[in-house]
């Protein structure tokens, strides 16, 4: 595709309820990125993939939270048993490589009721 | 670990006048310094950036200067335009250890008042 694409757009989850939020970066990029964004706030680091291999996952807020990219491509968030505080715009990034341009896709709104 | 802070939180100009966002960052070896424009509901778009071996990167009516010496960066859009109210996030990473994640300010709303 042109652009980096999640999927889905709006989510409305149940607390307690587990949830996938899906990133197709562009074709070629070894990087990605998955950022949380909260109302009014910056985009907060969350995990870095390079290729298949996650190499920093600092950023994950709590072992609810785990992510992969089994093929070096798509990539998938995954929050288990989620809570309110979840509630947020879960942002993916992709780039050609550390250092470049990363270019954002539109976001997954999570909402948990 | 790195920490970016951005000032000011918001900024209303008239069309026409320029505005200015700065940037402090903590991690003197980040050495890339992007800058983002996000609009309502949208997704963030790069609008310029700079590498720590250039003091300062123009392009129309943006441009932003860095001063690696006291670790902070600016963006500067001159004759500001309706169209340019967003909010605007700096961000810094370094590459050292294949990290290369953006760390990014708080952002800046900025509103252009036609």
């Amino acid at each position: 595709g042109a652009g980096v694409s999640q999927s889905p757009r709006y989510k409305v989850a149940k607390r307690g309820q587990d949830v996938a939020l899906r990133c197709d970066p562009i074709s070629g990029h070894v990087s990605l990125f998955w950022y949380q964004q909260a109302l009014g706030q910056g985009p907060e680091f969350l995990t870095y993939f390079q290729n298949e291999a996650q190499l920093d996952k600092s950023g994950l807020p709590s072992d609810r939270f785990f992510a992969e990219r089994p093929e070096g491509s798509v990539s998938t968030l995954k929050i288990q048993r989620t809570q309110q505080e979840d509630s947020a715009v879960y942002l993916c990034a992709s780039s050609l490589g550390p250092n470049t341009e990363a270019f954002f896709g539109q976001g997954t709104r999570l909402t948990v009721v | 670990g790195e920490n970016v802070e951005q000032h000011p939180s918001t900024l209303s100009v008239q069309e026409g006048d320029s505005a200015v966002i700065k940037c402090t960052y903590s991690d003197s070896a980040s050495n890339y310094f992007p800058w983002y424009k996000q609009e309502l509901g949208k997704r963030p778009q790069l609008i310029i950036d700079i590498r720590s071996n250039v003091g300062e990167k123009k392009d129309q009516r943006i441009a932003v200067t860095l001063n690696k010496t006291a670790k902070h960066f600016s963006l500067h859009i001159t004759e500001t335009q309706p169209e340019d109210s967003a909010v605007y996030f700096c961000a810094a990473s370094k590459a050292k250890g294949n990290t290369g994640k953006l760390i990014f300010g708080q952002g800046t709303t900025l509103q252009v008042k036609p």
